[in-house]
């Protein structure tokens, strides 16, 4: 079990530019989120999903989109990359069921110039 | 709507000395709260969880966390802290009744230990 794994690890963007983290999971978790953190500010939740075809914004969803096409699979999209969206962005899961544990990726270092 | 306060940025402790890191929390219902541990340049990982039952709840690495329902506080604590305890820890909180909404972090507790 590689559990959730995030790519790419670390990526330095110019400010306009796009671009598509892929988070994937492989315990047949329904729920899958991500967050950005920064220093001072803890973990913020960007965007949700609840099941395959589903989404739902979190608290600073603002500047970002996703898609769950996949079961396993939820990418996080940054159409015109801004110097505020510098941060370390995790990905998690869960199944949904029982306590909603979340089991997290080891993050993106994204930089944006 | 749910919230989690961790009221201490830094925690200070000496290696075999006892450690605390505060939680709190506010919930409408009955709360589903969990700790979880990050070290530099990692993913979060989870320490332990209070579902329901005994208040006192054992997790990974020696850590423990105690529920106390009228001070709405959930404190990890561990005996005897080592060196490599030091990281960034994270206290969360979901109602049991909230449907499908996810997990609310605290801002996080850094602690260090030394030796």
């Amino acid at each position: 079990n590689a559990g959730v794994t995030q790519t790419p690890k670390f990526r330095v963007l110019k400010t306009g530019q796009s671009m598509t983290l892929l988070c994937a999971q492989d315990m047949n978790h329904e729920y899958m989120y991500w967050y950005r953190q920064d220093p001072g500010m803890g973990l913020r939740l960007i965007h949700y999903s609840v099941g395959e075809g589903t989404t739902a914004k979190g608290e600073v969803p603002d500047g970002y989109n996703v898609s769950r096409l996949k079961k396993q699979n939820f990418l996080l999209g940054l159409e015109s990359a801004a110097p505020s969206q510098t941060s370390v962005y995790f990905c998690a899961s869960s199944s949904g069921t029982d306590s909603y544990e979340q089991y997290f990726g080891p993050g993106t270092r994204l930089t944006v110039t | 709507a749910q919230s989690v306060a961790q009221p201490e940025d830094q925690v200070n402790v000496a290696e075999g000395n006892p450690l605390t890191v505060k939680c709190t929390y506010s919930v409408s219902g009955n709360p589903y709260l969990f700790w979880y541990v990050q070290y530099p340049n990692r993913g979060l990982q989870f320490l332990l969880k209070y579902i329901t039952g005994d208040n006192l709840v054992k997790g990974s690495y020696g850590f423990e966390a105690e529920f106390n329902k009228s001070q709405t506080s959930f404190h990890l604590k561990k005996p005897s802290a080592l060196v490599s305890d030091s990281a960034l820890y994270f206290c969360a909180v979901r109602d049991m009744w909230s449907g499908n909404t996810p997990l609310v972090f605290g801002k996080g507790t850094r602690l260090s230990v030394i030796a």
